[in-house]
């Protein structure tokens, strides 16, 4: 199938910094990617869509100034966590729309374990 | 908007039994239903799915089912194997690139 990858896999960063977070579909080219964000044992938590050209859509009670998202070209998403704080720490995961029928498949990247001190 | 329920939430199971995960949704616009397998730590893999125009679909020891009717949709693995053990999510998505609606998962162990 189809290769999302997501890095880095891991980073931990003080408070008050910014982190970046890469999503790259590695052997397709993909107009949407999706940020999640997953709590310990929960299920995923849809925070934006992402377009490649136009600006994301958040979903409601998700900070667009804090998860700044930039979906510069069609194989590449950014998830960037503005001034992050303790609260912030958590697993993201990014998913982009396969080339499959019907453009329907998505594939996940493998996650990003943000830790904040 | 969709809501996709899944149910057990943990299910425990002898190794070379059956495993059965049900989910149900709600929006009748929906279409196409994957299967997610997600181990510790790691992002969520594809291991199967079916779209509305099928009721039943099987590789190797996995296998779909879907009511369109009845609005669920089940997972079906049998033999399972302790390397089955993980977390697994159904999801539900009106298609042609529009987001996903995840359930809220079942822990599956697979006792040897």
């Amino acid at each position: 199938g189809a290769v999302v990858s997501q890095h880095p896999s891991r980073v931990i960063c003080k408070s008050g910094t910014s982190v970046k977070i890469e999503c790259r579909s590695l052997d397709f080219q993909a107009t949407t990617m999706f940020w999640y964000r997953q709590f310990p044992k929960q299920s995923l938590m849809l925070m934006a869509t992402s377009n490649e050209g136009s600006k994301a859509t958040y979903e409601q009670g998700v900070e667009k100034d804090k998860f700044l998202i930039n979906h510069a070209s069609l194989t590449l998403s950014t998830l960037t966590v503005t001034s992050a704080h303790p609260e912030d720490s958590s697993f993201y995961i990014c998913s982009a729309i396969g080339p499959g029928q019907g453009n329907t498949e998505a594939f996940f990247g493998q996650g990003t374990r943000l830790t904040v001190v | 908007g969709e809501n996709v329920e899944q149910h057990p939430s943990t299910l425990s199971v002898q190794e070379g039994d059956s495993a059965v995960i049900k989910c149900t949704y709600s929006d009748s616009a929906s279409n196409y239903f994957p299967w997610y397998k997600q181990e510790l730590g790691k992002g969520p893999q594809l291991i199967i799915d079916i779209r509305s125009n099928v009721g039943e679909k099987k590789d190797q020891r996995i296998a779909v089912t879907l009511n369109k009717t009845a609005k669920h949709f089940s997972l079906h693995i049998t033999e399972t194997q302790p390397e089955d053990s993980a977390v697994y999510f159904c999801a539900a998505s009106i298609g042609t690139g529009n987001q996903f609606y995840f359930g809220t998962g079942t822990s599956l162990t697979v006792i040897p």
